[in-house]
Formats: C-alpha cells, sequence, structure tokens
C-alpha cells in the first residue's frame, strides 16, 4: 500500500515567520511530488511540484526532497494570514500508474 | 498555465433525481482525469479514474452504476450522480492530467452537490 503521511497539525505561526510542513511517503521509487493549497470549501491549488533531489524555490515557497529519506517538505517564508490553510502533499508513485495518492494535509494558521 | 473548468459550482437536487457535473481542461488535452469526492473537514477521496476513449476506473466502494463517468474527449469528462440521495451530498472535485513531461494534475473549481 502505497502511503504518503503528513501531520495533521494544525500548525500555528506567526505572522513573518517560516512555516516548514512535512510528508513523508512509503514508495522508494515514487518520482515526482506536488504540493498543493487547499482553502476551506475550495478545491486544491498546485504551489510546487518537485521531481529531483534539493531545493526548489518559487517566491516565499520552497520545496525540498529527500528521495534517500523519502520526504519532501514546504517551506513558507515571511507567511502571511492569508496563507493559512490546508496543505496537501501528492505523490506519483514508480509504475505506469499516473494516479497520485494524497495525504490528508496539514492545517496551517498564521496568527497576525 | 493549465486551466480547468468545472460546472456546476454548486447545485441543489431533489433525492431521487440525476445530477451531471463537467470538467473541461480549456488550455491542454487531458489525457487522463480524476474525480474526487471530500466530505467537510476529510482529505480527498479519489473516485475514479477515466481515460479518454475508455471506460474509467472505479476505487473499490464506489458503485461505477451510481456514479457514471464519460471521457469522450482529450477536454471533457463527466461525471453523472444517478438517483442521488441525501448522503451523496458531498464536494465533487475534478483534476486533470496534462501531456508532456513536466504534466501537473490541476483540479476543477469543485462541485457543491447538496441533495435534499
Amino acid at each position: 500500500q502505497k502511503e504518503v503521511e503528513q501531520n495533521s497539525g494544525p500548525l500555528s505561526v506567526p505572522e513573518g515567520a517560516i512555516a516548514s510542513l512535512n510528508c513523508t511517503y512509503s514508495d522508494r521509487g515514487s518520482q515526482s511530488f506536488f504540493w498543493y493549497r487547499q482553502y476551506s470549501g475550495k478545491s486544491p491549488e498546485l504551489i510546487m511540484s518537485i521531481y529531483s533531489n534539493g531545493d526548489k524555490e518559487d517566491g516565499r515557497f520552497t520545496a525540498q526532497l529527500n528521495k534517500a529519506s523519502q520526504y519532501v517538505s514546504l517551506l513558507i517564508r515571511d507567511s502571511q494570514p492569508s496563507d493559512s490553510a490546508t496543505y496537501l502533499c501528492a505523490v506519483k508513485a514508480s509504475g505506469g500508474s499516473y494516479i497520485p495518492t494524497f495525504g490528508r494535509g496539514t492545517s496551517l494558521i498564521v496568527h497576525p | 498555465g493549465a486551466v480547468v473548468s468545472q460546472h456546476p459550482s454548486r447545485v441543489i437536487c431533489k433525492s431521487g433525481t440525476s445530477v451531471k457535473i463537467e470538467c473541461r481542461s480549456l488550455d491542454f488535452q487531458a489525457t487522463t482525469m480524476f474525480w474526487y469526492r471530500q466530505f467537510p473537514k476529510q482529505s480527498l477521496m479519489l473516485m475514479a479514474t477515466s481515460n479518454e476513449g475508455s471506460k474509467a476506473t472505479y476505487e473499490q466502494g464506489v458503485e461505477k452504476d451510481k456514479f457514471l463517468i464519460n471521457h469522450a474527449s482529450l477536454t471533457l469528462s463527466t461525471l453523472t450522480v444517478t438517483s442521488a440521495h441525501p448522503e451523496d451530498s458531498s464536494f465533487y472535485i475534478c483534476s486533470a492530467r496534462g501531456q508532456g513531461a513536466d504534466y501537473g494534475y490541476t483540479f476543477g473549481s469543485g462541485t457543491r452537490l447538496t441533495v435534499v
């Protein structure tokens, strides 16, 4: 069973701080990794995708992938109250299936 | 960027009726589309995967005769909830996978279904 694990939170950080969200996955052969943001009552929105080990930066967001340790993380710098949402980690496993496996999400609260 | 349009955004129907939800990829060809259901404060639950021109693959526990999926073209997939009941009330979201090496999974805006 391919699993993607996330701490459900909530993770509470003050405005301006760095929020660190973590995700671990069970399939060592996984190839593609995605972070989504989902506001309450809305559908998920893609923030970042990462395919290679290391860091990938996009604005205030940095995704970090470590395939050896089977984890992927998302850092949000200068957190804003508008970043308060549930963050979903998704992993596309190895093999021919294109079905991504989603974690249950981490709730982030950025307080002023 | 990849855009997926989903309609309607909200629908209220009477118990026993059928509801059709449309999912369109607007600026790319979606070889594969996914249909999810999400109950309040719960995670996404994959219902089925559809590939253009072939029958959908349903996840275990999802009734294929109740949730009819059609993916007749590379830009359109539909989900029909037949003989809806109040327990079918949920947030239904489609997602499309594009073509090419750097594919991503783009979600539609979701459909809030309420069966009364």
